[in-house]
């Protein structure tokens, strides 16, 4: 069965600092590939999402994440972080067939102080 | 920008009790979903629904659930008997064509409490 795996649970980070987010995957086949993000109290809006093509991939609010698919994963980064950035990150993973489900890795909270 | 709507936002119920979570989807889309997050925990498929059916599920979606797109436009997920286990916040997705080159568009979701 397809996972996803999000290695930091928790990152804390200065403003300004830059930030790195671990996502890995298990599936052989062609995936699509997302980023979420949910901030406090709000529901799930989509960062960046990865089909085909360029395997760096520029999202909303300066995020990017790169494909790389030898280590089947698609780490998100952002050079610089704002007070703004604080909540909870989720990447996903669907197998590029019709009707397939979103498989989510647990998430990562960050948070920065500023 | 075209969203999925949610309705209610939060719901609070009595364990035993029938709930139906409602969701709009976006209009041209034809796919549907949905999702539930535990607190603290990730979030989980539950169901998809395509040409007026299941097309998959998890093992989460036992006979307690059931899902319809009674209307055309809303789209429903039942719990039959709920369980403090039930409580959740409860998402409804959909997106639009064959390989999700829309992505999946999420509803701001319906916290489920059942007390």
């Amino acid at each position: 069965a397809q996972s996803v795996s999000q290695h930091n649970h928790h990152v804390i980070l200065s403003e300004a600092a830059s930030l790195e987010l671990g996502c890995n995957y298990s599936y052989g086949g062609t995936v699509n590939l997302f980023w979420y993000v949910q901030y406090p109290g709000q529901h799930l809006q989509l960062l960046l999402k990865y089909f085909s093509g360029d395997p760096l991939v520029k999202g909303i609010k300066g995020f990017e994440a790169e494909f790389i698919k030898s280590k089947f994963s698609f780490n998100l980064r952002k050079p610089s972080v704002q007070w703004s950035d604080t909540a909870e990150y989720f990447c996903a993973v669907s197998p590029n067939q019709a009707g397939t489900a979103l498989i989510f890795g647990k998430g990562t909270t960050l948070s920065v102080s500023s | 920008e075209p969203e999925v709507t949610q309705t209610p936002s939060h719901q609070v119920t009595q364990m035993g009790q029938e709930v139906i979570l409602r969701c709009v989807p976006i209009s041209n889309h034809l796919y549907f979903y949905w999702y539930r997050q535990i607190l603290g925990q990730k979030v989980e498929f539950l169901v998809s629904f395509y040409n007026n059916e299941i097309s998959e599920k998890s093992e989460i979606f036992d006979d307690q659930f059931s899902v319809e797109r009674p209307d055309g436009s809303n789209f429903t997920l039942k719990i039959r008997s709920t369980k403090l286990e039930d409580s959740a916040m409860y998402f409804c997705a959909s997106r639009a064509d064959r390989t999700g080159n829309y992505g999946y568009t999420f509803g701001s979701g319906t916290r489920l409490t059942v007390v």
